[in-house]
């Protein structure tokens, strides 16, 4: 079973901030939260990995409250180019013996 | 500096026959998984290679196997294919000795269609 739980779909407009939601309940102690952007037809491409509190780079901004339960994804002013599924994991870095179970993911669909 | 490169794009088999599938890990990775990803799911987990050896396997029959070479290249061989193993075939590539959360750099895919 996947250890993380994400909306199936959201929907947005052009130069809207989107914030995308993970629930990880059982997340453990070593873990780590990674997000990746995946296109039609292509491979997942990472976003952003963070384990506690804000993590920012020139794509994205990643937020970890304290019991670390879920983590946001935050897209600032996106565009239409942002329509693509993004999925949630956790796990490990140093663990070489477990396997990331991805979900489905969250279809984001932006709108002129 | 060249990313992860697959081959080929696309392939067109039909039941029973046999596919080779080919990954070329982005520069200065040393590991590779392969994953299976059918149309609207997530990718699933086959298999990975650490210095040439399958170091683990996800929940995939032994139709499907693999070989990593010195140059951390790698192959995916499913053999008797089934309709059920048309997907986009992804391999991903890391460094070291780091667990499977540790930073993945995903190749365009193969997509296999069986019929």
């Amino acid at each position: 079973l996947a250890k993380t739980t994400q909306p199936i779909s959201m929907d947005s407009y052009e130069g809207q901030e989107v914030n995308i939601t993970c629930s990880h309940n059982n997340i453990a102690t070593n873990d780590y939260i990674t997000w990746y952007q995946q296109f039609p037809s292509q491979g997942p491409r990472f976003i952003i990995q963070g384990y506690k509190t804000k993590v920012t780079n020139e794509v994205a901004s990643l937020f970890i409250p304290a019991d670390r339960k879920s983590s946001t994804l935050s897209l600032p002013r996106v565009s239409l180019s942002d329509t693509a599924v993004y999925y949630c994991l956790v796990g490990d870095l140093e663990d070489s013996n477990y396997q990331l179970i991805w979900g489905a993911g969250t279809k984001l669909i932006i709108k002129p | 500096d060249a990313g992860v490169t697959q081959s080929p794009t696309h392939l067109i088999k039909t039941r029973g026959q046999q596919v080779t599938l080919r990954c070329s890990p982005k520069s200065g990775h040393d590991t590779v998984s392969w994953y299976q990803q059918a149309l609207g799911q997530g990718p699933q987990f086959i298999f990975q290679y650490y210095e040439e050896e399958e170091r683990q396997r996800g929940n995939f029959p032994d139709r499907f196997s693999g070989h990593q070479f010195p140059n951390y290249s790698s192959e995916l061989n499913v053999n008797a294919l089934l309709l059920g193993d048309s997907a986009l075939y992804l391999c991903a590539s890391s460094w070291g000795t780091g667990g499977f959360a540790d930073t993945q750099y995903f190749g365009p895919g193969t997509r296999l269609t069986v019929l």
